[in-house]
């Protein structure tokens, strides 16, 4: 089992420029989150989906969208990036459980985007 | 307000000793679940150990432990024997609501933690 893979691993963008970036789970999980994590802080849930073909906003879902066509990937959008965005993008993905441990979310590796 | 305060930016502790990391949240909900993830250097996210709402006895995973104070709203972290290999970022998070509200994480600040040999 791969687990969460995420591509790229890492990106440059200039402002204006967009870009998807794609999750990929194969332990058949139904839910699966973006989320973004800035320098010195926590991470904070951008968009996440309950199942193929749902989306929901997060925390900070401005600038962003995201599409969930099929149950193991989940994509991630920036239409027009801008140098606030500039972050480490974690996907997660989780079980659809009724709240106990395998609630737990699995992680990615991360994608370092920088937008100059 | 905060939902997950983590109030110790940063920490050094000994190899071989314990260390406790500290974690208060904020909820209205009944039901919830507390989980803690590592984060060494290299970035990725590791779970550690889960405590749900209605556990009545506290999480243990190995090394790890999970002092639940439900009353005081807190869910410490204890590493016991810290090893160098123990040197990371640690995150709390909670989960509110579960099922087709999508198991939402809301994470805590993170906690530095470095072990000296």
């Amino acid at each position: 089992n791969a687990g969460v893979t995420q591509t790229p691993k890492f990106r440059v963008l200039k402002t204006g420029q967009s870009m998807t970036l794609l999750c990929a789970q194969d332990m058949n999980h139904e839910y699966m989150y973006w989320y973004r994590q800035d320098p010195g802080m926590g991470l904070r849930l951008i968009h996440y989906s309950v199942g193929e073909g749902t989306t929901a906003k997060g925390e900070v879902p401005d600038g962003y969208n995201v599409s969930r066509l099929k149950k193991q990937n989940f994509l991630l959008g920036l239409e027009s990036a801008a140098p606030s965005q500039t972050s480490v993008y974690f996907c997660a993905s989780s079980y659809r459980a009724a709240g106990g441990p395998l609630d737990t979310q699995y992680f990615g590796p991360g994608t370092r985007l920088t937008v100059l | 307000a905060q939902k997950i305060t983590q109030t110790q930016p940063g920490m050094f502790v000994q190899e071989k000793e314990a260390v406790t990391l500290d974690c208060t949240y904020d909820t209205s909900d009944q039901s919830y679940g507390l989980f803690w993830y590592k984060q060494p250097s290299s970035g990725e996210m590791i779970f550690l150990i889960y405590q749900g709402s209605y556990d009545e006895q506290n999480a243990t995973e190995g090394r790890y432990s999970l002092n639940f104070q439900k009353a005081r709203k807190s869910a410490n972290l204890v590493i016991s024997a810290s090893q160098l290999g123990d040197s990371a970022m640690y995150f709390c998070a909670m989960r509110e609501g579960y099922g087709a509200a999508g198991n939402k994480l809301t994470f805590g600040g993170g906690t530095r933690v470095l072990v000296k040999p």
